[in-house]
């Protein structure tokens, strides 16, 4: 299964918004809600930030927000702060009993 | 507190072997579904290996399928995964994560074991 396509950067200033996309296909984003976002800081293991789409495990905060539009799930970050500045991977069930990563997205807080 | 500690990663030459282990403390392995997920120096996160809580249910990503093993000791309340046949392309830090909602939605993640596969 190839992996889901994340554009290479994004950004905002301290107090704004930035979106990351995660386009996959019908077989795997477009079919499941088990869509899933990661924050690695460098030298750093991931962290699950939303799952299933759109749900925040315990402690992290609303701040972080996910949705999914046919094959095409993202990540909103409000309020960004300077520790939002890493790397953010989404993920997705691709059916036949595997999982799928996206291309990952940097995150920089101007 | 729940944790991962992931050991046994270290320098092989390819067509070697390797054992990982990964310790889980502050929850029961066997009742929940865990995984290991593979990040090639600078490059992004692969998931590799499925095995869940009563071990009936194994999937293993194309790129490793036939070459590693996973598995799990519930004694040792610990993972592993056997890597043989290796490969230059298997050169990575490798993690454990668990897999608590059952929707491949990875929490948490040990701190990994690199494994490097050179001549």
């Amino acid at each position: 299964q190839s992996a889901l396509t994340q554009p290479p950067s994004a950004s905002g200033s301290p107090g704004q918004s930035v979106t990351i996309s995660c386009t996959g296909t019908s077989s795997d984003v477009g079919t499941y809600n088990f869509v899933s976002w990661y924050q690695q800081h460098p030298g750093k293991a991931p962290k699950l930030m939303i799952y299933e789409v759109n749900k925040r495990p315990s402690g992290v905060p609303d701040r972080f927000s996910g949705s999914k539009s046919g094959n095409t799930a993202s990540l909103t970050v409000s309020g960004l702060q300077a520790e939002d500045e890493a790397d953010y991977y989404c993920s997705s069930y691709a059916g036949n009993n595997k999982s799928v990563f996206g291309t990952g997205t940097t995150v920089t807080v101007l | 507190e729940v944790q991962l500690v992931e050991s046994g990663g270290g320098l092989v030459k390819p067509g070697g072997s390797l054992r990982l282990s990964c310790a889980a403390s502050g929850f029961t392995l066997s009742r929940y579904s865990m995984n290991w997920v593979r990040q090639a120096p600078g490059k992004g996160l692969e998931w590799v290996s499925y095995i869940d809580g009563s071990a009936n249910y194994i999937y293993y990503g194309d790129s490793v399928k036939g070459r590693f093993t996973i598995s799990r000791d519930d004694a040792k309340n610990s993972l592993y995964l056997q890597m043989n046949s290796l490969r230059a392309e298997d050169t990575a830090m490798y993690y454990c994560a668990r897999d608590p909602y059952l929707s491949f939605g990875f929490d948490p993640w040990g701190q990994g074991t690199l494994v490097t596969v050179s001549s």
